[in-house]
């Protein structure tokens, strides 16, 4: 069964630093990766995902994040945080192929961006 | 433009009392998924539609069922809501499913609140 574990509930940064949101999967086979930010009371939405080709995979708000095979991650950058960053992110796994494959989420990250 | 929209936002039902959150899309996706999200959890994922053929989780209790009377809409069905049942319910869709690389997109959700 794949997992997904995001280390770090709770993340702060200051506004113009690095934000790091780390991202570990356990899988018998590289799966399919997602980011993805969900804001108060809101549904999620889709950063970016990661499914063949170019590992290092550029997504909307200025977020990249990079499929590491050997160390099983895809953890999540953005150069300079801004306030409107802050929100909850969440990790996902999926099985390649098959129309029963679903998206397992990791337990999300908190970003917190202070002044 | 082509989304997916979830109603009622907020919806408070009593304890007991059936309830139906329901769930439309215009972009012709093939999947449709239902989630349970409790506070500062992960999505949990209920149950899914590829087209008509319904796939139901084997944790799902049976309190929980869900309707696709077409492409375009998705009902969840709570029969006997418990107040353990007070959560964010997610409807998303996809067009053929994660497992061809599509990642999911999101309504805003309906936050249920069970008095």
């Amino acid at each position: 069964a794949q997992s997904v574990t995001q280390l770090g509930s709770h993340v702060s940064v200051s506004e113009g630093a690095l934000v790091l949101l780390r991202c570990n999967y356990s899988s018998s086979v590289p799966p399919y990766l997602f980011w993805y930010v969900q804001y108060p009371n809101q549904g999620l939405q889709l950063l970016l995902k990661y499914t063949t080709g170019a590992t290092l995979v550029k997504g909307i708000n200025g977020f990249e994040a990079e499929f590491k095979k050997s160390e099983t991650s895809f953890h999540l950058t953005k150069p300079s945080a801004h306030m409107s960053d802050a929100a909850e992110y969440f990790c996902a796994v999926s099985e390649r192929g098959g129309t029963a494959s679903k998206l397992t989420f990791g337990t999300g990250t908190r970003l917190q961006v202070t002044l | 433009d082509a989304m997916v929209i979830q109603n009622p936002r907020y919806q408070v039902t009593q304890f007991g009392k059936p309830v139906t959150l329901s769930c439309s899309q215009t972009l012709n996706h093939n999947v449709m998924y239902w989630y349970q999200q409790k506070s500062s959890q992960a999505p949990k994922l209920l149950f899914h539609y590829y087209d008509k053929d319904f796939n139901n989780e084997a944790d799902t209790p049976d309190n929980f069922q869900s309707r696709r009377p077409n492409t375009s809409f998705c009902f969840l069905d709570i029969r006997s809501p418990g107040l353990g049942d007070a959560a964010m319910y997610l409807c998303a869709t996809s067009r053929e499913g994660v497992g061809a690389g599509y990642g999911y997109t999101f309504g805003s959700g309906t936050r249920l609140t069970v008095v």
